[in-house]
């Protein structure tokens, strides 16, 4: 089955260092791709996404390229602020049929400092 | 702009206690879905529905039950709850194929 593979957080960053949160998965065939975040409080809401293999998705400062070869959308962002701090879900979807069924990967809280 | 709204918000339960938890989206979307988030956990997909009248069995469907007699309403319901239902629950709506799920605001529900 599919099946989504995040660091273990917490993660702790100062205001303005460079963010990697990795992501793997197992699917098969070609799945889209996607990250979402979680403020405190709230719901998930996309951030972005990829839809085949070596497309970037990019928003906010936040990007991840679909790597088909080691199977892989790592979130990056080159100089975080306090404002991030959230919980990163990575996820994939086959898109059977009409339905738009995801598969969450477990979250990666990110907590960053002044 | 209302998009997905979950109620309540909270809600604490005796175990064999039934209930249910309401989800209306206003986004004219055919798909709807039901999450558990729980620590260490993720999102895990309860049931989902593709449109009205119609609805299906996602990872984790054992002790809940919907139905969707409208697009817009996706209600979940809790026959006789249990601890282990002690869960944060949202409710997402998307449009066809895109895999972009709009989630409310969730309902935390604690069972005792």
């Amino acid at each position: 089955g599919n099946s989504v593979t995040q660091m273990e957080g917490p993660v702790t960053l100062s205001e303005e260092a460079f963010l990697t949160i990795n992501c793997t998965y197992t699917a098969t065939g070609y799945p889209s791709l996607f990250w979402y975040v979680q403020y405190p409080g709230e719901g998930l809401q996309l951030l972005l996404k990829a839809t085949k293999a070596d497309d970037k998705g990019s928003n906010k400062g936040f990007e991840a390229t679909y790597r088909k070869e080691t199977t892989s959308f790592h979130l990056e962002k080159g100089s975080v602020q306090v404002s991030d701090s959230a919980v990163y879900f990575c996820a994939l979807s086959k898109n059977t049929g009409t339905a738009s069924k995801l598969t969450f990967g477990t979250g990666t809280r990110l907590q960053v400092t002044l | 702009n209302a998009g997905v709204t979950q109620t309540p918000k909270f809600q604490v339960l005796k175990t064999g206690q039934s209930m249910t938890l309401q989800c209306a989206q206003d986004m004219n979307h055919e798909y709807m879905s039901w999450y558990r988030q729980d620590p260490g956990m993720g999102l895990r997909l309860i049931h989902y529905s593709v449109g009205a009248g119609i609805t299906d069995q996602g990872e984790v469907p054992n002790g809940y039950n919907v139905s969707r007699s409208t697009t817009e309403d996706f209600p979940l319901r809790l026959l006789s709850a249990a601890p282990s239902q002690t869960s944060v629950y949202f409710c997402a709506s998307s449009p066809p194929n895109t895999g972009e799920l709009f989630f409310g605001e969730g309902s935390r529900l604690t069972v005792l």
